[in-house]
């Protein structure tokens, strides 16, 4: 199946650092989500961006589908930024597959 | 309103008990998934409807039973679960596969 890569596996940051966080992936896909992942577990959708280059406030998102990655950038930081971000991929048959997160931790 | 909920909360069950979760949303949307995830772990796909038809399985033991009732509903049948099962389940609806989902907030599941 395929293969989902997010990096960095943690990042600490002082409130209002910029921050990129990277997904890497195995194949072709028809679906990237970025998500946050609040400390009660819930999934909050961020992005659906399967290519190209989108903006919401402080966060924005780009995915180079021929190159296979995605970037999401986070400026200025806030402490409510913290908890896990997970990028997410889907094939055409609908098979979703997260990647195993990024986990922000933003001091005040 | 792009909500999702999911009944209930918390879930406490023994290992000989028969439960069930809930899932529903009222968005038209004609795609619902469960998924599993373990602590400090990524979420695992489980199940995919599509159009109420179970369009995928991804080799889930048989003790987890997915029911797709109507469009809008989305149940997860739970029978003689072992204490590995313990985890938070969560459902996900799109308007369609491969388009944006939706989580709700999850049924944390506890099997002693």
């Amino acid at each position: 199946g395929i293969q989902v890569e997010q990096s960095p596996p943690d990042l600490i940051l002082q409130e209002g650092a910029n921050s990129t966080l990277r997904c890497n992936f195995s194949d072709s896909v028809n679906n990237l989500q970025w998500f946050h992942q609040n400390p009660w577990g819930q999934l909050i959708n961020l992005f659906y961006i399967p290519s190209g280059t989108k903006q919401n406030g402080r966060l924005s998102a780009t995915t180079v589908a021929t190159e296979r990655y995605s970037l999401l950038y986070i400026s200025s930081s806030q402490t409510t930024d913290s908890g896990v971000y997970f990028c997410a991929v889907a094939t055409n048959a609908g098979k979703s597959t997260f990647g195993d997160g990024t986990t922000l931790t933003v001091k005040p | 309103d792009t909500e999702v909920t999911q009944t209930p909360k918390h879930l406490v069950m023994g290992m000989t008990n028969k439960k069930s979760l809930k899932c529903e949303q009222h968005m038209g949307h004609r795609a619902m998934y469960w998924y599993k995830q373990k602590a400090k772990k990524p979420p695992e796909l489980m199940f995919v409807y599509s159009y109420e038809k179970l369009s995928i399985n991804e080799s889930v033991p048989s003790r987890f039973s997915p029911e797709c009732p109507n469009s809008s509903l989305l149940n997860l049948h739970l029978h003689a679960l072992q204490p590995e099962d313990s985890a938070l389940y969560l459902c996900a609806s799109a308007a369609l596969l491969q388009e944006t989902q939706y989580f709700g907030p999850g049924t944390r599941l506890l099997v002693l």
